[in-house]
C-alpha cells in the first residue's frame, strides 16, 4: 500500500521560504511520477508541481519562479521550496504519487495535507 | 495545459435522486486517463475513479464514471446522506495535470 506524508512548519512568515518535504512509502523510487498540490481555505485545488523519475519536471507558470523541488530517492523523499511567501500562499499543502507509474491501471495516492498559514 | 470544466457548479438534490457531474477537457485526455475526488470540509480528496470509469477500493457500486476523449461524467445512482460533498476531476494524460473547479452537491 502506497503512503504518503508531507511534513514541514505550519507558520511561514512573509516573504519567508516555505518548505515541506513528502516521505513516500510502499512505492517505487526508480519510476516515479510525484505532484505537490495546493487549496487554499474554501477554494479548489491547484496544482504546483510534477516531478518526474527522468528528472523532468512541471512547473505551473504563476508560481514557477518561485519554486524549488529536491528529490532524495535514498530517502524516499522530495521536497517543495516555495520563495518569497505571501498571505495568498497559506493553503492545505498535499503531496500525491501515482502509482504503478507507466501501468495503464495507474492510479494517484495521496498524504493527509499540511496546512501552511503565512503571517507575521 | 488543458483546462478542465465542470458543471453544474452546484447541484442541488435530495436524498435517493440520482447525480449526474459532467467534466469537459478543452483537448482530448490521452488514454481516458480522468480520476474523480470526493471532499468533505477539512478533509483531503477521496479517490473515487481512475482511468475514467475504474472504481477504486473501497467506494461503493453507486459511483460510476463513464465518458471518453473530451466528455467525462461522473453519476451517483442514488444520493446518500454522506455523498453530500463537493468532487473534483483530474486528468493526468497530459502532463501537467490539471484539476476542474469542482462541482458541489449539496441537500435541496
Amino acid at each position: 500500500q502506497v503512503q504518503l506524508q508531507e511534513s514541514g512548519p505550519g507558520l511561514v512568515r512573509p516573504s519567508a521560504t516555505l518548505s515541506l518535504t513528502c516521505t513516500v512509502s510502499g512505492g517505487s523510487i526508480s519510476t516515479f511520477y510525484w505532484s505537490w498540490i495546493r487549496q487554499p481555505p474554501g477554494k479548489g485545488l491547484e496544482w504546483i508541481a510534477y516531478v518526474y523519475y527522468s528528472g523532468t519536471t512541471d512547473y505551473n507558470p504563476s508560481l514557477r519562479s518561485r519554486i524549488t523541488t529536491v528529490v532524495d530517492t535514498s530517502k524516499s523523499q522530495f521536497s517543495l521550496k516555495l520563495s518569497s511567501v505571501t498571505a495568498a500562499d497559506t493553503a492545505v499543502y498535499y503531496c500525491a504519487s501515482l502509482e504503478p507509474y507507466g501501468d495503464p491501471t495507474m492510479r494517484w495516492y495521496w498524504g493527509p495535507g499540511i496546512l501552511v498559514t503565512v503571517s507575521s | 495545459e488543458i483546462v478542465l470544466t465542470q458543471s453544474p457548479g452546484t447541484l442541488s438534490l435530495s436524498p435517493g435522486e440520482r447525480a449526474a457531474l459532467s467534466c469537459r477537457a478543452s483537448q482530448s485526455v490521452s488514454r481516458n486517463y480522468l480520476t474523480w475526488y470526493q471532499q468533505k470540509p477539512g478533509q483531503a480528496p477521496r479517490l473515487l475513479i481512475y482511468g475514467a470509469s475504474s472504481r477504486a477500493t473501497g467506494i461503493p457500486d453507486r459511483f460510476s464514471g463513464s465518458g471518453s476523449g473530451t466528455d467525462f461524467t461522473l453519476t451517483i445512482s442514488r444520493l446518500e446522506p454522506e455523498d453530500f460533498a463537493v468532487y473534483y476531476c483530474q486528468q493526468y494524460g497530459s502532463s501537467p495535470g490539471t484539476f476542474g473547479q469542482g462541482t458541489k452537491v449539496e441537500i435541496k
